[in-house]
């Protein structure tokens, strides 16, 4: 049974757009909402975080819209880049971290 | 100088070995993964360690062992390798345990392919 739900698996987007990857969750006990990105051959690290308490964190071009009641949250990137291109997983933590399923993100130039 | 380093990167092997594959960390942290990502991607967290203590087992089978010599190390093996055991691994760490939320430093994986 997966805790947290993310989609879509992949993504193209133009350089310059807007990408936008969903998370949904069930546990309401998730305290901690974590975007890892990581790139062909290397291991996942950290994007962006945000707690419950908030309902937007942005850090550059990356944004976390977080929605308690909806139980859901999604990464917003804008105007992406080719360097953007990677594989993105939100996760979701309480007494230990559920991953999502992973979103391939391809930006063209 | 790399945080969380495991080697080997790259691990090809017959059904039925045993291989194993260690971790080494620098940041000081107190809490040690082995993550398991599989062909999909996923990523599943196998053990956590705290301080040398066996803190997360999850549903692995008993062929996987885990071993933590200290902190900064956390070693995998596993015995009678089976085809569905490819897959990449990853070594992780954190400063605090992830009931806290704290950030998780990966290493770059170990890819182990069963012939």
């Amino acid at each position: 049974q997966q805790q947290v739900k993310q989609s879509p698996q992949s993504l193209i987007v133009q350089k310059g757009g807007i990408s936008i990857i969903n998370c949904a969750y069930e546990n309401t006990a998730f305290d901690y909402f974590p975007w890892y990105q990581q790139f062909p051959g290397k291991g996942p690290a950290l994007l962006i975080a945000i707690r419950p308490d908030v309902s937007e964190k942005k850090e550059g071009r990356f944004t976390i819209s977080f929605n308690k009641s909806a139980k859901q949250f999604s990464l917003h990137i804008m105007d992406s880049q080719p360097g953007d291109s990677a594989t993105y997983f939100c996760a979701a933590s309480f007494n230990k971290f559920y991953f999502g399923s992973g979103t391939k993100l391809n930006v063209k130039p | 100088d790399t945080a969380v380093s495991q080697t080997p990167k790259y691990l090809v092997t017959q059904m039925g070995n045993d291989k194993s594959i260690k971790c080494e960390q620098n940041l000081g942290h107190d809490t040690m993964y082995w993550y398991k990502q599989d062909s999909k991607k996923f990523l599943k967290i196998m053990f956590s360690y705290n301080n040398k203590e066996l803190i997360i087992n999850e549903t692995v089978p008993n062929r996987f062992s885990p071993k933590s010599p200290d902190k900064a190390h956390l070693n995998l093996h596993i015995n009678s390798l089976e085809l569905g055991d490819s897959a990449v691994y990853f070594c992780a760490s954190s400063q605090e345990g992830q009931g806290v939320g704290g950030e998780l430093f990966f290493g770059e994986g170990s890819r182990l392919t069963v012939l």
